[in-house]
């Protein structure tokens, strides 16, 4: 079954860029969609298609996709983007979510 | 603006079958989107589970289709779950939400809530 890869944490400081990846074999060829969840929250869909943004969603979160690799990329990140985010890609009929990556924002 | 709201038993005994319904409003299921239920174990991440459109074609998790079936309820505006011979690994809390880019590029626009559903005798 095809598996998505996520590094299980990343810290940036306040007004920096993070970058969180998500590994899949040939995942360039892919859409790959990301979403954040906040504790005790559902899951908000932040970027899809592999770079567009969603309505109301800040310029700050951009997506790429090529190879291997999508990157969740946040600029300028701020404390209320610390949470878990999941990238999520559709293989052989099945949606699939990467194992999620907590940013930590310090 | 769509919502989407999830109902059912907290409490699923060993071996039964857990079912849970979600109420759409602020679109009609019938008139498109594909529609769809995600777990996620506590302290754990998201499983996709399945999804189905209003005509009743569906997608399952290969990992769980034997135990899983998800309908339509197009004249309530609700669809449903049901998750076969439960365990205690099957301990989480379900979402349901709205998939949109069904085939090429599936995606979850708007989600529930979510509803913990507990296994335990």
């Amino acid at each position: 079954s095809y598996e998505l890869t996520q590094p299980p944490s990343v810290s940036v400081s306040p007004g920096q860029t993070a970058s969180i990846t998500c590994s899949g074999d040939k995942l360039g060829d892919k859409y790959a969609c990301w979403y954040h969840q906040k504790p005790g929250q559902s899951p908000v869909l932040v970027i899809y298609q592999n770079t567009k943004r969603p309505s109301g969603i800040p310029e700050r979160f951009s997506g790429s996709n090529s190879g291997n690799t999508a990157t969740l990329t946040i600029s300028g990140t701020q404390a209320m983007d610390e949470a878990v985010y999941y990238c999520q890609a559709w293989d052989s009929s099945t949606v699939v979510f990467g194992g999620g990556t907590k940013l930590t924002v310090l | 603006q769509v919502q989407l709201q999830e109902s059912g038993p907290g409490l699923v005994k060993p071996s039964e079958t857990l079912s849970l319904t979600c109420t759409v409003s602020g679109y009609s299921i019938s008139s498109g989107y594909y529609w769809g239920w995600i777990r996620q174990p506590p302290g754990k991440g998201l499983e996709w589970i399945g999804s189905l459109y209003h005509s009743g074609t569906t997608y399952y998790n290969p990992s769980l289709k034997s135990r899983v079936s998800i309908s339509v309820h197009t004249s309530k505006n609700q669809f449903s779950l049901k998750l076969s011979s439960v365990t205690a690994a099957d301990t989480a809390v379900f979402f349901c939400a709205r998939g949109q880019g069904w085939v090429t590029a599936p995606t979850f626009d708007y989600w529930g809530q979510g509803a913990l559903v507990t296994v335990s005798s």
